[in-house]
């Protein structure tokens, strides 16, 4: 079964560093999204993104997120300067359909702000 | 927007006896109703769904109803296996391209 990938599993990093986590959705699928998950809290939308646009983002997404679809298989998402609250595990999705999704998601990554 | 509501926050059954975890959904648009399943350190994965033109619908020992007009939902597990134990995640989908909004999940133990 085709699966969404994400690199690195793990990422380590200081405060005020940038970092892009990268994802590979799967290949046949239109809408990819963003999620984060703070350790033991439930899964908060950050952005969809469809057709090359952002299509929708919470609050969460401020100016120091970005998403960027440099080719036709990344779909990627750099935060410019991390906070240590920007710890949490962060999930790339990505559906076929937009309104009535079937969201299937990456296995994560780990992203720790010393 | 849309919030959900998610309870019990933890539910511990013996094996074999069902559980039943609610939901709760406030955008009256919201169409798209998925349950996930979260084992410890993975992903969140699809058990299932339910779209707004159905009541019910099963697969196995799963199933879920929606009552549109009191905007909730629910899952139902039967016969519970010690690997049923996970947290549980529902979702309603809202905003125009239908991004999930998630509950609090419940955390499910099914003791031997």
């Amino acid at each position: 079964e085709p699966e969404v990938t994400q690199t690195p599993s793990h990422q380590v990093t200081q405060m005020g560093q940038e970092v892009i986590l990268r994802c590979v959705p799967i290949s046949n699928h239109l809408y990819f999204y963003w999620y984060r998950q703070i350790l033991g809290q439930k899964v908060e939308f950050l952005v969809s993104f469809y057709n090359n646009e952002i299509s929708e983002k919470s609050e969460i997404f401020d100016d120091q997120f970005s998403v960027e679809r440099p080719d036709g298989s990344n779909f990627t998402l750099k935060i410019r300067s991390t906070k240590l609250e920007d710890s949490a595990m962060y999930f790339c999705a990505s559906s076929v359909e937009g309104a009535v999704v079937k969201l299937f998601f990456g296995s994560g990554t780990q992203l720790s702000v010393l | 927007g849309e919030n959900v509501e998610q309870h019990p926050s933890t539910l511990s059954v013996q094996e074999g006896d069902s559980a039943v975890i609610k939901c709760t959904y406030s955008d009256s648009a919201s169409n798209y109703f998925p349950w996930y399943k979260q084992e410890l350190g993975k992903r969140p994965q699809l058990i299932i769904d339910i779209r707004s033109n159905v009541g019910e619908k099963k697969d196995q020992r799963i199933a879920v109803t929606l009552n549109k007009t009191a905007k909730h939902f629910s899952l139902h597990i039967t016969e519970t296996q010690p690997e049923d134990s996970a947290v549980y995640f529902c979702a309603a989908n809202g905003g125009s391209q239908g991004n999930l909004i998630f509950g609090k999940g419940t955390k499910l133990s099914v003791k031997p």
